[in-house]
């Protein structure tokens, strides 16, 4: 069974461009999640997605930072415009329905110069 | 609201040495309790998980850890420590149903020494 892929898998931008991450969950699963992971600290989530709709997003800065997961499959997240903080990994991870365990994909490595 | 304390920044131990991974957790329910694994440069992998039932869970790689409710604790254990187990452990706690987002803690970073 293929886990869930992120690309890229890093990325190095200047301050105020704009970035798109990519995830593919595991084939079946309804939910996804995108996870923030400042260096030296746990992941923290973004938002949640239950097939394409939402089901919480009261810590993804709006301002600049968006999801979408058209036909509840593939996910992007982007932000723009980028600045410093947002340097992190951002991981996807995806899980069955009424599950429990998340499955991570490797992350994209985000520098912001 | 949920959180989780792990007291240990860095350790390090001997190759072959046991090793306990403290983690604290802060939960309203009966919570479900996991810990994960990160490799670096990689994503997280589920070492075990506990929903219900037996107190001391076992996982993979030779990992188990014991729930103690009294404690609000979930600590971690392995025997015998190899080279291989160098990474970031992460405890996590989410709530005792499904598809709800989980509370990690900041990780204790694993340190093998020969």
């Amino acid at each position: 069974e293929a886990g869930v892929a992120q690309s890229p898998r890093y990325k190095i931008i200047e301050k105020r461009q704009s970035v798109a991450f990519w995830c593919n969950p595991i084939s079946g699963h309804a939910t996804l999640y995108w996870y923030q992971q400042i260096l030296g600290q746990g992941p923290k989530l973004l938002i949640q997605f239950q097939n394409n709709g939402v089901v919480d997003d009261s810590q993804l800065p709006k301002d600049r930072f968006s999801a979408e997961r058209l036909k509840g499959v593939d996910s992007t997240l982007k932000i723009q415009p980028a600045k410093l903080e947002d340097s992190a990994v951002y991981l996807c991870a995806s899980t069955l329905t009424g599950a429990h365990e998340q499955y991570f994909g490797p992350g994209t490595r985000l520098t912001v110069t | 609201a949920q959180s989780v304390t792990q007291p240990d920044i860095h350790i390090t131990v001997s190759e072959g040495a046991s090793l306990e991974l403290r983690c604290n957790y802060s939960y309203g329910a009966t919570p479900y309790l996991f810990w994960y694994v990160q490799s670096p440069g990689q994503g997280l992998q589920l070492l075990l998980k506990y929903f219900s039932g037996d107190t001391l869970v076992q996982g993979i790689k030779g990992f188990e850890a014991e729930f103690k409710r009294s404690q609000s604790s979930f600590n971690l254990r392995k025997p015998s420590v190899h080279w291989s187990d160098a990474a970031e452990y992460f405890c996590a706690v989410g709530p005792n149903f499904g598809n709800e987002k989980l509370t990690f803690g900041t990780g204790t970073r694993l340190t093998i020494i020969p």
